[in-house]
Order: structure tokens, then C-alpha cells, then sequence
């Protein structure tokens, strides 16, 4: 079936500086892609999504790119800080079906 | 307020007795899915639906039942419940019914079967 592969499972870096979160899915259909947080104990919260027909969206601090050729988009977080420690989910909406597949979730560790 | 509302929050119980875990929203979305979460596996969807009376079987629906009957209300049923449907479940919902919007949360509910 359709999946959505998400790396690194763990990412650990320093206060101040970038994390980058990679997804690769394989439904060359989809045609739209949330990234959500979930931070310890809470429920996963949307913050930031792209559709199809564009290829990079920005919020601040945050920005998700989008390669429909290689079929992969991928999360960006410039000048971290100690509240983005959370784990993070992509996932990918399956034009066909209009059922979203996730991946696996990428813990993100800010060190201070 | 705007919100997605599932009970119980925590529930403990044993092997083959039936039970029900509720999810309403009150936004008048259309999508709505609901999710098992288990550690290292990430969010596994069991069961969506995209309007009224139209439900469809997400990646692991084993062991479960939905029904939408009215807009607001998605709940999920274990008709007999074994350890391995031991979880943290969540409820959502979507204004689209095709899903293309942004997904809409529960607080979640644990469920442990002895």
C-alpha cells in the first residue's frame, strides 16, 4: 500500500541553530501535505501545510519545501528554541481515496 | 469553543467486553478519522469517514467498528477488545470532507485491555 517514510526518526540539535525533517511518499497523486507537533502528553497540532501546486511556504521561523518530481518535502525550522522540542509528524493525502497516510514521527531534541 | 471531544480520557477494562469510545465535534466538518497511537509506529489511522453514512477502513480497522450517523459524532466501537488493541487513541475531524484541510484534535484516550 501507499507510505510515507519520514527520517531522521531522532534529531537532536543545538538552541539556535536549523533542523531539517525529510518525508518521501509514494503516491504521486497526493496533493496535500501537513506537518503536525506533538508535544509530550498532547494531541498533535498542525503547523504548516503545502499543497501541490506550490513549492515552498514560509510561517516565521517555519517552512516546509515541496519536490513533487522526487516525490519528497521536507520540514525546516531555523533559529530553534527550547519549546520546538516536540515529536513531529508529515503526512500526505491520497488523491484517490482522500485517506491521510503519516509517517512515523521525527523526536525533536533542542539542546540548550 | 471550537473543539473535538472524546470520552473517556482513560479507560481500563478486560479482554471481550464491548466498549465505546465517543468523539463530537461541534464545527460542522465534514471529515472525520480516528487514530491509534503506539510508540515507535507513529499515528495509524483506523477507520475515516468523509460525510454522513460514508465510512472507510484506514490502515489498521482489525477489531473495530465506526458509524456516522449525524455530522457531529464518530464513535468507535470495540465489539470485543483484546491486549494488543491496548492504546492512546485520538479523534478529528476536518472541515473538507476530502481531507484537505487541517485536522482538528482530541485530547486523546488511553485504553488499556487486560
Amino acid at each position: 500500500g501507499e507510505n510515507v517514510e519520514q527520517h531522521p526518526s531522532t534529531l537532536s540539535v543545538q538552541e539556535g541553530d536549523s533542523a531539517v525533517i525529510k518525508c518521501t511518499y509514494s503516491d504521486s497523486a497526493s496533493n496535500y501535505f501537513p506537518w503536525y507537533k506533538q508535544e509530550l502528553g498532547k494531541r498533535p497540532q498542525l503547523i504548516i501545510d503545502i499543497r501541490s501546486n506550490v513549492g515552498e511556504k514560509k510561517d516565521q521561523r517555519i517552512a516546509v519545501t515541496l519536490n513533487k518530481t522526487a516525490k519528497h518535502f521536507s520540514l525546516h525550522i531555523t533559529e530553534t528554541q527550547p519549546e520546538d522540542s516536540a515529536v513531529y509528524f508529515c503526512a500526505a493525502l491520497m488523491d484517490s481515496n482522500y485517506q491521510l497516510i503519516w509517517g512515523a514521527g521525527t523526536k525533536l531534541i533542542i539542546k540548550p | 469553543e471550537a473543539q473535538v471531544t472524546q470520552n473517556p480520557r482513560y479507560l481500563i477494562t478486560v479482554t471481550g467486553k464491548k466498549l465505546t469510545v465517543t468523539c463530537s465535534q461541534n464545527m460542522n466538518h465534514e471529515y472525520m478519522s480516528w487514530y491509534r497511537q503506539d510508540p515507535g509506529l507513529g499515528l495509524r489511522q483506523i477507520y475515516y469517514s468523509m460525510n454522513v453514512e460514508v465510512t472507510d477502513k484506514g490502515d489498521v480497522p482489525e477489531g473495530y467498528k465506526v458509524s456516522r450517523k449525524e455530522k457531529r459524532n464518530f464513535p468507535l466501537i470495540l465489539e470485543s477488545p483484546s491486549p494488543n488493541q491496548t492504546s492512546l487513541y485520538f479523534c478529528a475531524s476536518s472541515l473538507s470532507g476530502m481531507g484537505s484541510q487541517p485536522q482538528h484534535f482530541g485530547d486523546g484516550t488511553r485504553l488499556s485491555i487486560l
